[in-house]
């Protein structure tokens, strides 16, 4: 079935450095649309960025990932990290006509002084 | 912008006890969803409501089930409460094949 992995459950930086959160899928579907959100503590998840064109690179608020088609990935990066990006990462698939996103366990950055 | 509302906030309750939550959404979407994220941060779906049908059940136990009065509303009933129920239950809503919006959760704790 359809699925994700994140390897990494917990990564912690010291600010300034640079971010890259791990995301690999599996899905039956070749047209499938990739998404990263975000979930910061007491508040709701939110979509941080999106894509479904291979090899094409999407950026939104310092953020940005490439969707590999041809090694099912779309990592999450970042120049330079800030306390504030501190939060819970989810990368998900959406697959299928049911609008159904495939999450899994996430990645928790910490960010540190 | 919250355009995904959960209530309540937080619940505890005891085990065995019956406990509902509600969520509407005022994005006009035509789907609506119930994820459960437990204690490990494990994101999983377990319903999906499109124009009031069920549409997708993630095997999840008979004790849980969903209700919808209209597309806006989706409301998630627990008859018997289990202590690994405890977990965030989270709303959302989307157009069909689009991202999802949440909702806040709803921090359930069983004891």
């Amino acid at each position: 079935g359809d699925s994700v992995t994140q390897k990494e459950g917990l990564v912690t930086l010291t600010e300034g450095l640079p971010v890259m959160l791990n995301c690999t899928y599996q899905t039956i579907y070749s047209n499938a649309f990739l998404f990263w959100y975000v979930h910061y503590l007491n508040e709701s998840p939110r979509l941080l960025l999106k894509s479904s064109t291979d090899n094409k690179r999407t950026e939104h608020q310092g953020f940005h990932a490439t969707l590999h088609k041809s090694s099912s990935s779309f990592h999450l990066q970042k120049s330079s990290a800030q306390l504030s990006d501190s939060a819970l990462y989810y990368c998900a698939p959406l697959t299928g006509n049911t609008g159904k996103l495939i999450f899994g366990l996430g990645t928790t950055l910490q960010v540190q002084p | 912008e919250t355009a995904v509302f959960q209530t309540p906030n937080y619940h505890v309750t005891q085990v065995g006890n019956e406990v509902s939550f509600n969520c509407k959404q005022t994005l006009g979407h035509d789907t609506m969803y119930w994820y459960k994220q437990d204690s490990k941060k494990l994101l999983k779906i377990m319903f999906s409501y499109n124009n009031k049908q069920l549409i997708v059940n993630e095997t999840v136990p008979r004790r849980f089930s969903p209700q919808s009065s209209d597309k806006a509303h989706l409301n998630l009933r627990i008859k018997s409460v289990e202590p690994e129920d405890s977990a965030v239950y989270l709303c959302a809503s989307s157009r069909v094949d689009t991202e999802v919006f949440f909702g806040k959760g709803t921090r359930l704790t069983v004891v």
